[in-house]
């Protein structure tokens, strides 16, 4: 199975910030790398698929890169309702795994 | 509106057995793969089982191998995880998800609200 290694787990910032995760995969996902963000006792939310692409309805200032096994999300102008925890997911497989998330809390 | 809701969940004694449901509406759900995805109280997110569109292939993460089935009826729109000789370690709450269709797309774009299993004597 695909490993999805996931940093930091935590991460302190101020409204304003530019915040940057990371997200490492055993083996190369072929950009099928999703990010999601959740808030406590709700389901997540997807932020972005295809390592870059962003689903309608989800701010600009959040962004995603990466190709192979190294990808990012940047969070532009952290805002108050960004601190939350974030994953992502390789979905290249039928095995599809979770990094261990990042939570990001306020400064 | 497109929503997943799932049923099922509760109390259960180690050993036990529990059957979850998760009802579709608003998308075609013949047309993805669906997961079930969970998340034990203060832990990360955690894929379970997925299933193809006409249920001729399953996977499943190795520790539930054996113990959980995941199954589909198109005519009902509707997901089931059969879940037996549950364990403390299987305690989370279940969410279904719509993974993609045949291109992966629109994936992880939908997820139920989730419901609660707790295996405890």
């Amino acid at each position: 199975d695909i490993q999805m290694t996931q940093s930091p787990s935590t991460l302190s910032a101020s409204v304003g910030d530019r915040v940057t995760i990371t997200c490492r995969a055993s083996q190369s996902i072929n950009n099928w790398l999703a990010w999601y963000q959740q808030k406590p006792g709700k389901a997540p939310n997807l932020l972005i698929y295809k390592a870059s692409s962003l689903p309608s309805g989800v701010p600009s200032r959040f962004s995603g890169s990466g190709s192979g096994t190294e990808f990012t999300l940047t969070i532009n102008c952290l805002q108050p309702d960004d601190f939350a925890t974030y994953y992502c997911q390789q979905y290249n497989s039928y095995f599809p795994t979770f990094g261990g998330g990042t939570k990001v809390e306020i400064k | 509106e497109v929503q997943l809701v799932e049923s099922g969940g509760g109390l259960v004694q180690p050993g036990g057995s529990l059957r979850l449901s998760c009802a579709a509406s608003g998308f075609t759900f013949s047309n993805y793969w669906m997961s079930w995805v969970r998340q034990a109280p203060g832990k990360g997110l955690e894929w379970v089982a997925n299933i193809k569109q006409d249920g001729s292939e399953k996977n499943y993460v190795d520790s539930v191998k054996g113990r959980f089935t995941i199954s589909r009826d198109n005519a009902k729109n509707s997901l089931y995880l059969q879940m037996n000789s549950l364990r403390a370690e299987d305690t989370a709450v279940y969410h279904c998800v719509r993974d993609g269709d045949d291109n992966w797309n629109d994936w992880g774009t939908v997820w139920g609200q989730g419901t609660l299993v707790t295996v405890s004597s």
